[in-house]
């Protein structure tokens, strides 16, 4: 089956400075990745999601980047604010968006004001 | 339009007692998938149904886990005779009929004492 592994674990930046999360997978299947954001004792929130037949996809601050050949996809999100605090999961999956999605296990994101 | 929503958002029980989990779709949406999240960790796919059947249910527990997605109703995730390796939040999701993103509800954290 899928497997993610996502880093690092806990991002620590300065308020206005960028953030890179970076996954990868191992089913060269996979052709849906999704990120979301999840606040304290709230469900996750979708903010960004890339299918396999595009290499980068940017809303806003918001910009994910996918490589198929390595196998690895990343979020970024530039000029940071307090309200971007929060844990971030990428998940990939096979069935475009129809099937369970594997998910990484989470980055701690921290904004320094 | 509302989003998905679960309830109770908090439900204790006692070993050995029984859970049930409720999850209505947004408006529109009939697939429905729940996954399962541990303190500190990412969310584990349990199952995705379509109205009155189970497409996959390889996350599922063999024992004691049940789902169903009615033609009437909101979805019920079940758990029998409880133990506490149970205590998580459980997260239902829903996506519209062309099969694409996730969305995800406010979750169940569920106890058990």
């Amino acid at each position: 089956g899928e497997n993610v592994e996502q880093h690092p674990s806990t991002l620590s930046v300065q308020e206005g400075d960028s953030a890179v999360i970076k996954c990868t997978y191992s089913d060269s299947a996979s052709n849906y990745f999704p990120w979301y954001k999840q606040e304290l004792g709230k469900g996750p929130q979708l903010i960004i999601d890339i299918r396999s037949n595009v290499g980068e996809k940017k809303d806003q601050r918001i910009a994910v980047t996918l490589n198929k050949t390595a196998k690895h996809f990343s979020l970024h999100i530039t000029e940071t604010q307090p309200e971007d605090s929060a844990v971030y999961f990428c998940a990939a999956t096979s069935g475009g968006g129809a099937d369970g999605l594997t998910f990484g296990k989470g980055t701690h994101l921290i904004i320094q004001p | 339009n509302a989003g998905v929503m679960q309830n109770p958002r908090h439900l204790v029980r006692r070993r050995g007692q029984e859970a049930r989990l409720r999850c209505s779709p947004m408006k529109g949406h009939s697939h429905v998938y729940w996954y399962r999240q541990l303190p500190e960790e990412g969310l584990k796919f349990m199952v995705y149904l379509q109205k009155e059947n189970i497409i996959d249910e390889s996350g599922m527990p063999k024992e004691r886990f049940s789902a169903e997605f009615p033609k009437e109703g909101p979805s019920i995730l079940r758990i029998q005779q409880v133990v506490r390796g149970d205590s998580a939040a459980y997260f239902c999701a829903s996506s519209g009929t062309n099969q694409e993103t996730q969305y995800f509800g406010p979750g169940t954290r569920l106890l058990v004492l």
